[in-house]
């Protein structure tokens, strides 16, 4: 049973365009939500993060938007550069981060095109 | 300034053979340490995590083990490789005081023949 979805595997964007990356989640305990960006053979880096008590979080090009009544939230980027093409992953967990890690969506293949 | 590593970064092995990846942080104390696997179309699954040294907490019954020695070493071990275990293995730490987030290594893939 997955518990973060994320029902896109690739997405293309035009350079310059805003992408839009989505997930959705089933547990309603989870309380902390985070978007990883993965180049191949790399590690996944946090790129950024948003609390159940807020409904949007800001960091230079990149928002998260959280509706919590349809257990959804999505990532903007605005505008998408040809560095941002890699695989997103979205996260949860509860309890702020407990110690049995977080929850993680498939990923979305995010290609921007020149 | 903390930072994870773990390797090999690249490992090529027969079915049956023994599997060891290894998994260090520096900078930090006490951390909390975790094995994940990418496998094809299966996003990051967590296999094991360890909030302390011989603590050891799996997430998913399968044909791996690992370990905590020291404080901050992780190991990730098999006996006996399947062909299902091929993946790109990743670990990762957190501390008590972080919100959440967790801090990745380079990864190692794995390839079973």
């Amino acid at each position: 049973d997955q518990q973060v979805k994320q029902n896109s595997p690739s997405l293309s964007v035009q350079e310059g365009r805003i992408s839009i990356l989505n997930c959705d989640y089933t547990n309603s305990m989870f309380d902390y939500f985070l978007w990883y960006k993965k180049y191949p053979a790399e590690g996944p880096t946090f790129l950024i993060s948003i609390s159940s008590i807020k409904d949007k979080n800001e960091d230079g090009r990149f928002t998260v938007f959280l509706n919590k009544s349809a257990k959804h939230l999505s990532l903007h980027i605005v505008p998408s550069q040809p560095g941002d093409s890699a695989v997103y992953f979205c996260a949860a967990s509860e309890g702020g981060g407990g110690a049995d890690g977080l929850t993680f969506g498939k990923g979305t293949h995010l290609i921007i095109q020149p | 300034s903390q930072t994870i590593h773990q390797w090999p970064a690249t490992l090529v092995q027969p079915v049956g053979s023994p599997l060891s990846l290894e998994c260090t942080v520096e900078g930090t104390s006490n951390p909390n340490l975790y094995w994940y696997r990418q496998a094809a179309g299966r996003g990051l699954q967590l296999l094991f995590y360890s909030v302390g040294i011989g603590q050891i907490s799996s997430e998913v019954p399968q044909n791996l083990s690992a370990s905590r020695p020291q404080d901050r070493q992780f190991i990730l071990s098999s006996k006996k490789l399947l062909l299902s275990d091929s993946g790109f293995y990743l670990c990762a730490w957190t501390t008590l005081w972080n919100t959440g987030e967790l801090f990745f290594g380079e990864g190692s893939r794995l390839t079973v023949l």
